[in-house]
């Protein structure tokens, strides 16, 4: 149980163009997720906080008008990267905390981006 | 600041040595600590996750340690194995409406055959 999908696994896209990363939870229901941004040979930093039904909440830094985060349903949060420039390039995960353990995070395989 | 210090940042040992890693944490008033491993270009698998009244918690080869005062979680492998070999990961929650966490700086692990 506790299982939680990315798609895509992999995607490049060319510089101006957007993109959008899906994350679900496949045998629970998450009223939150959490968006974290990886780069190479560094640890994660989380990104945004989103809850179902709600505006998302972005930690310090991180540009909210570039890093569309929806989470329309309790299975469903989708980020989107707009405007992609080549240094948006990186590996992004997320999470999702179950309605029943609510302190603990599962986590996804991550979405490798490349913008060239 | 709430800060996560892991050292060492690499480790190379030869299998079946057994090993100690360790995480560090500034603000010591933490809700639980979990221990990660990530693969490279993979997520994160949880190993272990410790709560705040806990002491340790143990899975087979792995068992964490949590001294909150001093602020340190320690993650013991027993007879590394080449298979051990990946990035460990320790995350700090502080509990709250949301429980984010904070993640450590990472080990890499290598065990060498």
């Amino acid at each position: 149980g506790a299982v939680v999908s990315q798609h895509p696994s992999r995607v490049i896209c060319k510089s101006g163009t957007s993109v959008k990363i899906e994350c679900r939870s496949l045998d629970f229901q998450a009223t939150t997720m959490f968006w974290y941004r990886q780069f190479p040979k560094q640890s994660l930093m989380l990104m945004a906080t989103s809850n179902e039904g709600s505006k998302a909440t972005y930690e310090q830094g991180v540009e909210k008008d570039k890093f569309l985060i929806n989470h329309a349903s309790l299975t469903l949060s989708t980020l989107t990267v707009t405007s992609a420039h080549p240094e948006d390039s990186s590996f992004y995960i997320c999470s999702a905390r179950s309605t029943s353990a609510i302190y603990e995070q599962y986590f996804g395989p991550g979405t490798r981006l490349t913008v060239t | 600041k709430q800060e996560v210090t892991q050292i060492p940042a690499a480790l190379s040992v030869p299998e079946g040595e057994n090993l100690v890693l360790n995480c560090s944490f500034t603000d010591s008033a933490i809700y639980n600590l979990q221990w990660f491993r990530q693969d490279p270009g993979k997520g994160l698998t949880s190993l272990l996750l410790i709560q705040s009244s806990q002491r340790e918690q143990t899975s087979g080869r792995l068992n964490a340690s949590l001294d909150k005062s001093s602020g340190r979680s320690t993650l013991y492998i027993a007879a590394s194995q080449p298979g051990d070999s990946a990035t460990y990961l320790c995350a700090v929650g502080y509990g709250g409406a949301t429980n984010k966490l904070i993640f450590g700086t990472g080990t890499l692990l290598a065990v060498q055959p």
